[in-house]
């Protein structure tokens, strides 16, 4: 079956810019998390949605905001991006909620995100 | 955020060398998880753990739940080129189930 799809795989912005990003989960999944990574700081969740709802939230400012589709499609939004925000974006997706938990997630390959 | 130390950070080795990494944290886990990324993909789960004092093998993987709750640590025997990437640990807190995520330890294979 198909695998977690991220798109696109590369952005450039500019800062200032905003940007929207898009996680289409494995058929049957209902939870979609978010995670920022960076080199050296590991795998920082932003938030999971299950059922349109968001149900957990990471440490991030207002800027970094989501949302769930019925189809449980997701996409997350950064606005007014700053240099600090260039990361690889990976969403994961699972069967169930996990609160956070990471045992039954699939991550996609991920978005990497630069901004100028 | 809140993070595992997790060490090494990297790793130089000859091929057919085992390998050990381990990750420790000042709060008590209910769960362990041992992930692997390859270059431009998304981690993915090698080995969870789910009991103090567990050893659960995965082929030439081996990982511990430690006792106390606070550590584990993955080996690699026999390392082999495709063992090359990024190994994340990750623990699930006892209070509130947040993921804690570990800043990954790199394998490199010398030539």
């Amino acid at each position: 079956k198909a695998g977690v799809t991220q798109t696109p795989r590369y952005l450039i912005k500019t800062r200032g810019q905003q940007v929207t990003l898009s996680c289409s989960p494995i058929s049957g999944h209902r939870s979609v998390s978010w995670y920022q990574q960076t080199p050296g700081q590991g795998l920082q969740f932003l938030f999971e949605y299950f059922s349109e709802t968001q149900r957990n939230k990471g440490n991030f400012p207002g800027r970094f905001s989501g949302r769930q589709f019925s189809n449980s499609r997701s996409e997350m939004n950064v606005s007014t991006l700053e240099l600090g925000d260039s990361a690889l974006y990976l969403c994961a997706s699972s069967p169930l909620l996990l609160t956070g938990g990471g045992y039954g997630y699939t991550f996609g390959s991920g978005t990497r995100l630069t901004v100028v | 955020g809140q993070q595992l130390n997790q060490s090494p950070q990297s790793m130089f080795i000859q091929e057919g060398e085992d390998v050990s990494m381990n990750c420790t944290s000042s709060s008590i886990f209910n769960t362990w998880l041992w992930y692997k990324q390859d270059p431009g993909e998304g981690p993915v789960l090698l080995i969870a753990l789910y009991k103090a004092g567990e050893l659960t093998s995965n082929g030439r993987l081996t990982a511990q739940f430690g006792i106390t709750r606070k550590d584990s640590f993955l080996n690699i025997s026999a390392s082999i080129p495709s063992d090359v990437g990024i190994y994340f640990c990750a623990g699930q807190e006892y209070s509130n189930y947040q993921l804690i995520w570990g800043a990954g330890t790199k394998l490199i294979i010398k030539p």
